[in-house]
């Protein structure tokens, strides 16, 4: 079964700074997605970045980077330059297989400092 | 912007009793999840249509909930009777056909007394 692991249920940035959240997956799908939303208290999940398990190049959109290992099984997402507005849950999900559902992790919660 | 709608955005209800979530996606996405998210965890998906056709039902709890698409178009998830742990976010998706993004609705917090 596919799973999503996010170590980090809280982190915090001091606004302008660069901050870094983890995330590890397991799958046994060769052809899948890898997925960072964000979910804003009381707004609706909206899509950050996403990464495609073929490409060797990481994505970006941005502020926003992943550190996509594949072998290691990690997808971690790099903000930078954080900024108020970046306050919110952010989940880690992954999909593959016929059905594209996706796999979602515990969520970090991330606190921005002005 | 199109956007997925999702009502009511708050229920409350009493244990044993029925609730019903509707979900509108966004125009011409003839994929539709329902997720439900459990406050302090990931959503988990409930159920998956593909136009009116169920693709995924396979973590629905059966006994209590059912969905529906009869046209393929708006969605609605019911549960009855409700019971305490089924208070959480319910969160309807939609995307394009073969579409690998989902664009999420505001969602259904429901709380069962």
């Amino acid at each position: 079964a596919q799973t999503v692991t996010q170590s980090q249920p809280e982190m915090s940035v001091q606004e302008a700074e660069t901050v870094t959240l983890s995330c590890t997956y397991d799958t046994s799908e060769s052809d899948y997605y890898l997925f960072w939303y964000k979910q804003p208290p009381s707004r609706q999940m909206i899509l950050v970045i996403r990464q495609e398990a073929y490409k060797q190049q990481n994505a970006t959109e941005n502020r926003f980077s992943v550190n996509f290992q594949k072998a290691a099984k990690s997808f971690s997402l790099k903000i930078s330059d954080s900024q108020l507005g970046d306050a919110a849950m952010y989940f880690c999900a992954s999909t593959g297989g016929a059905t594209n559902k996706l796999i979602f992790g515990t969520g970090t919660l991330l606190a921005v400092q002005p | 912007e199109a956007e997925v709608a999702q009502s009511p955005r708050y229920k409350i209800t009493e244990k044993s009793q029925a609730v019903a979530f509707w979900c509108d996606p966004i125009s011409g996405h003839a994929t539709l999840y329902w997720y439900r998210q459990i406050l302090g965890q990931g959503p988990e998906l409930l159920v998956q249509f593909q136009d009116e056709s169920v693709v995924d039902d396979s973590q629905l709890p059966k006994d209590r909930f059912s969905a529906e698409r009869l046209k393929g178009v708006d969605s609605t998830l019911k549960i009855q009777p409700a019971e305490l742990g089924d208070s959480a976010m319910y969160l309807c998706a939609s995307s394009l056909p073969q579409g690998i993004e989902q664009f999420f609705g505001p969602g259904t917090r429901l709380t069962v007394l």
